[in-house]
């Protein structure tokens, strides 16, 4: 039941920057640290962004991510083949009481 | 470095029982709180709950309530995710993630273990 809407997909052309959005509501993004992860094809999770714009220590720099009210947003700049993966936001969310991910974003690199 | 290695999925019949164990190393584990997180073949992640770092606080997605139950043990560095009367719909991966702050409730997957694919058939 995932209540964060994110583009199915996205792509670019190496060394190109692509931003993925993230939608939610009051009660989950605007009120509620955001929080990214990275799926490489066939490998688990990984925590790529954490409250709305830290990097964890060893992610590339090439990430970054923003928050304005309801919506969020991961940017790569910079991208690279090796950045093709599923990139999913997330966010506590009050209503359910429970943390809610996005629907997920397949980057391609074109 | 962080580690947590998941263990116990395997094939079981709808209605049954199942326990999954996540042994954790490389950090302080009863400092932090410990997540589930499924996720169905070809789909996208879903939480499933959270045992807060002293094992007081626990928290479920309402679809599990009532059936899946959350524990640990810090002499073991262990959690577990107890699962009654599972369902066709419970067939996924099963992820154990601790959590990003320390003495938290749990508020932020950070680390995550490989997962072990629970499928629920006859």
């Amino acid at each position: 039941q995932s209540v964060l809407a994110q583009p199915p997909s996205v792509s670019g052309a190496p060394r190109q920057r692509v931003t993925i959005s993230c939608s939610g509501r009051s009660f989950n993004i605007e009120n509620n640290a955001v929080n990214w992860y990275q799926q490489l094809p066939g490998k688990a999770p990984k925590l790529l962004i954490y409250y709305d714009n830290r990097l964890p220590s060893g992610v590339s720099a090439r990430f970054s991510g923003s928050k304005s009210g309801t919506s969020a947003s991961l940017a790569i700049s910079g991208l690279q083949s090796e950045d093709e993966a599923d990139y999913y936001c997330a966010s506590w969310d009050d209503s359910v009481n429970g943390y809610v991910f996005g629907t997920g974003t397949k980057v391609t690199v074109l | 470095q962080v580690q947590l290695v998941e263990s116990g999925g395997g094939l079981v019949q709808p209605g049954k029982s199942l326990r999954l164990s996540c042994v954790a190393s490389g950090f302080t584990f009863s400092d932090y709180a410990i997540h589930w997180v499924r996720q169905a073949p070809g789909k996208g992640l879903m939480w499933v709950a959270v045992i807060g770092y002293n094992g007081q606080h626990k928290n479920y997605v309402e679809t599990v309530k009532g059936r899946f139950t959350v524990s640990r043990d810090s002499s073991k560095n262990t959690a577990y995710l107890e699962m009654n009367s599972l369902r066709r719909e419970d067939t996924a991966v099963y992820f154990c993630v601790k959590d990003v702050d320390v003495y938290s409730t749990g508020w932020t997957p950070g680390s995550w273990g490989q997962g072990t694919l629970v499928t629920v058939s006859s």
